[in-house]
């Protein structure tokens, strides 16, 4: 159980372009969805936090007209990066909490290089 | 300001052995530890957890010990399998404005050899 899925698992786009990231629970309802950032050989940086049919909250620094996160349903957020430029290009991941547990449960991750 | 940290960047075990990964952290408002277990260009893997007011959990080969007057905590693999070699993250859970959100230390990279 507790199975998170992303879509596209890598995608590369021109400069000023938009990319959709889609992130889903496939066997339980996600109240909370999270997105996350890797640079190489670095931690995990929290983008933001979203629950189901509201706002997404966002950390310090994370630009939300940039980073633009839906998460219409109990097992779907998606994340836009909006006209993209190349310091873009990174490792995202999600990851999907069930209730008020303390586990979040990983997606495989989204590489997004633009060029 | 690294509320959690890995100190070891890197960690060298043989096949068998104990593997003993460690985690600083900061905060005291923290209330639940986790550890994560990460392949290149995959996402995180939950390994095992424990509650701040816990001080051992074990689940068959890991186990973790939380000190929380030294604050830190450990995760022992024993013994250890080459499929462990991986990247393992110490996570901390706070509640922060309402919001429950998870502090990643720098990662571990564990490598067992044959």
């Amino acid at each position: 159980g507790a199975v998170v899925s992303q879509h596209p698992s890598r995608v590369i786009c021109k400069s000023g372009t938009s990319v959709k990231i889609e992130c889903r629970s496939l066997d339980f309802q996600a109240t909370t969805m999270f997105w996350y950032r890797q640079f190489p050989k670095q931690s995990l940086m929290l983008m933001a936090t979203s629950n189901e049919g509201s706002k997404a909250t966002y950390e310090q620094g994370v630009e939300k007209d940039k980073f633009l996160i839906n998460h219409a349903s109990l097992t779907l957020s998606t994340l836009t990066v909006t006209s993209a430029h190349p310091e873009d290009s990174s490792f995202y991941i999600c990851s999907a909490r069930q209730g008020e547990r303390s586990e979040q449960y990983f997606g495989p991750g989204t590489r997004l290089t633009v060029t | 300001d690294q509320q959690v940290k890995q100190n070891s960047p890197s960690l060298s075990v043989q096949e068998g052995r104990i593997s003993i990964l460690n985690c600083d952290y900061t905060n005291s408002m923290f209330d639940y530890f986790l550890w994560y277990k990460k392949y290149p260009a995959e996402g995180p893997t939950f390994l095992i957890s424990i509650s701040s007011i816990k001080d051992k959990n074990e689940d068959g080969r890991f186990t973790v010990f939380l000190n929380k007057s030294a604050k830190h905590l450990s995760l022992h693999i024993v013994p250890s399998q080459p499929g462990d070699s991986a990247v393992y993250f110490c996570a901390a859970s706070v509640k922060y404005q309402g919001a429950q959100k998870l502090v990643f230390g720098q990662g571990t990279r564990l490598t067992i050899n044959p």
